[in-house]
């Protein structure tokens, strides 16, 4: 069956450090992959997409990697800052080419000062 | 700006009363999504309208029901809640592009049920 894995223990880092969360999948050959930040009480806000052709996509502080061969993507945020505290989920298309996409449970940053 | 708006924000329903739970958006996106969401869990989509045909996932129980009257407005009607349906409910849309489906989320109906 399909699967979509993030880490469900919270990542703890100090202000200044780079955090990293990781997004494993099985059972999928996605077209592209997503992240998306959600705060508490919110819904989720769409932060950055990766094709499956890309290896690489950097935005502001923001970098996310897509190896679909280890069927894995790495997201990064430098220089955190506390406002950066959130849960962080990815997202994969169903199936190839699908617009339909499935989420996963996300994992929570905290970011301490 | 635009936006996608869920009305209301809290919802309290005793068991079995039913509810509604609205959703607008500006975008003038074509597809609607309604997704489900427990607390540390993923969203889990319910259903779905892409235009106006509606595309309901075979898991979604029967309890659950919803409308699309217009491009900019859809419902989601939870016929008789039960206590296992308390949950933040959240409305989505995109506009579908080759290669890419980007959605726009609102801010969440939290439902609970008494």
């Amino acid at each position: 069956s399909q699967k979509i894995e993030q880490n469900s223990e919270a990542l703890n880092i100090q202000e200044g450090k780079t955090a990293t969360l990781t997004c494993n999948y099985t059972n999928y050959s996605p077209a592209y992959l997503q992240w998306y930040r959600q705060d508490p009480g919110r819904g989720p806000v769409f932060l950055l997409l990766i094709r499956e052709n890309e290896k690489e996509k950097r935005k502001e502080r923001l970098k996310v990697t897509f190896d679909t061969t280890l069927k894995q993507s790495l997201f990064h945020i430098t220089a955190s800052q506390p406002a950066d505290s959130a849960t962080y989920l990815c997202a994969l298309d169903r199936t190839g080419g699908s617009y339909i996409p499935t989420f996963g449970r996300g994992t929570s940053l905290i970011v301490h000062p | 700006d635009a936006m996608v708006i869920q009305n209301p924000r809290y919802q309290v329903t005793q068991f079995g009363k039913p509810v509604t739970l609205s959703c607008s958006q500006t975008l003038n996106h074509n597809v609607m999504y309604w997704y489900q969401q427990k607390s540390s869990q993923a969203p889990k989509l319910l259903f779905h309208y892409y235009d106006k045909d509606f595309n309901n996932e075979a898991d979604t129980p029967d309890n659950f029901q919803s409308r699309r009257p217009n491009t900019s407005f859809c419902f989601l009607d939870i016929r008789s809640p039960g206590l296992g349906d308390a949950a933040m409910y959240l409305c989505a849309t995109s506009r579908v592009a080759p290669g890419a489906n980007v959605l726009t989320f609102g801010a969440g109906s939290r439902l609970t049920v008494l």
